[in-house]
């Protein structure tokens, strides 16, 4: 099956850690996303990238870091100067830059901040 | 069932009856709409998409309109189920001219028996 998966399910991190978020897609997307959504919120753009090797930031990218060495995978490290981690985090991956198709999402990683 | 900003709005509906949910959206200048359904604890679902150069699209039991002149997009969905119940977004993007998806802020569809 083709899709998106998204790893651990829940997390849980300390305070003053670093912690990184798996995204997997075998749909040979060109582009993927990070979102943040906090409860009773919409999603908000952390990073995005269109190619391997290169990735913007979006709204809200502070305390957050990304990379993109291979297509199939966009991790996302919540690094300790992100002030309140504590989110629900969503990845998403689209078939190429510019194409009026939607974005698919995984299910999720929800990170709670001890 | 507008969305209107950081308080997540909720519709309420029967079960069998038909729902519509608005959503008003930010850029004249979008040209390309999506529909997401996101439940509980879970990534959001396509639902429907629609261009700019239509008003109307259907699917199955769902109907997307698009009113460009106040900026309005609707879904409607039929003989609304149980399954139904989550959160729906609208999405806006430029194609060709931005990278990104603009979500609003959703509505929470709860369908009762």
């Amino acid at each position: 099956d083709g899709g998106i998966t998204q790893s651990p399910k829940y997390l849980f991190r300390k305070e003053g850690q670093n912690v990184t978020l798996s995204c997997e897609q075998n749909l040979n997307h060109d582009a993927m996303y990070w979102y943040r959504q906090d409860p009773g919120q919409g999603l908000r753009l952390i990073y995005y990238s269109q190619i391997v090797n290169d990735f913007q930031k979006g709204d809200i990218a502070e305390g957050y870091s990304v990379s993109r060495e291979k297509k199939e995978s966009f991790p996302l490290t919540v690094t300790s100067a992100q002030k309140n981690p504590t989110a629900f985090y969503l990845c998403a991956s689209q078939r190429r830059r510019g194409a009026d198709n939607e974005q698919f999402f995984g299910p999720g990683t929800r990170l709670t901040v001890l | 069932g507008e969305s209107v900003g950081l308080h997540l709005p909720t519709l309420s509906v029967q079960e069998g009856d038909n729902s519509i949910i608005n959503c008003a959206y930010s850029n004249s200048a979008s040209d390309y709409f999506i529909w997401y359904k996101q439940e509980s604890g879970k990534g959001p679902q396509f639902i429907i998409d629609i261009r700019s150069n239509m008003d109307k699209r259907q699917g199955q039991r769902v109907t997307v309109l698009l009113n460009k002149t106040v900026k309005h997009l609707s879904l409607q969905i039929a003989a609304t189920q149980p399954g139904d119940s989550a959160v729906y977004f609208c999405a806006e993007n430029m194609r060709y001219n931005t990278d990104k998806l603009i979500f609003g802020t959703g509505t929470r569809l709860q369908v009762f028996p």
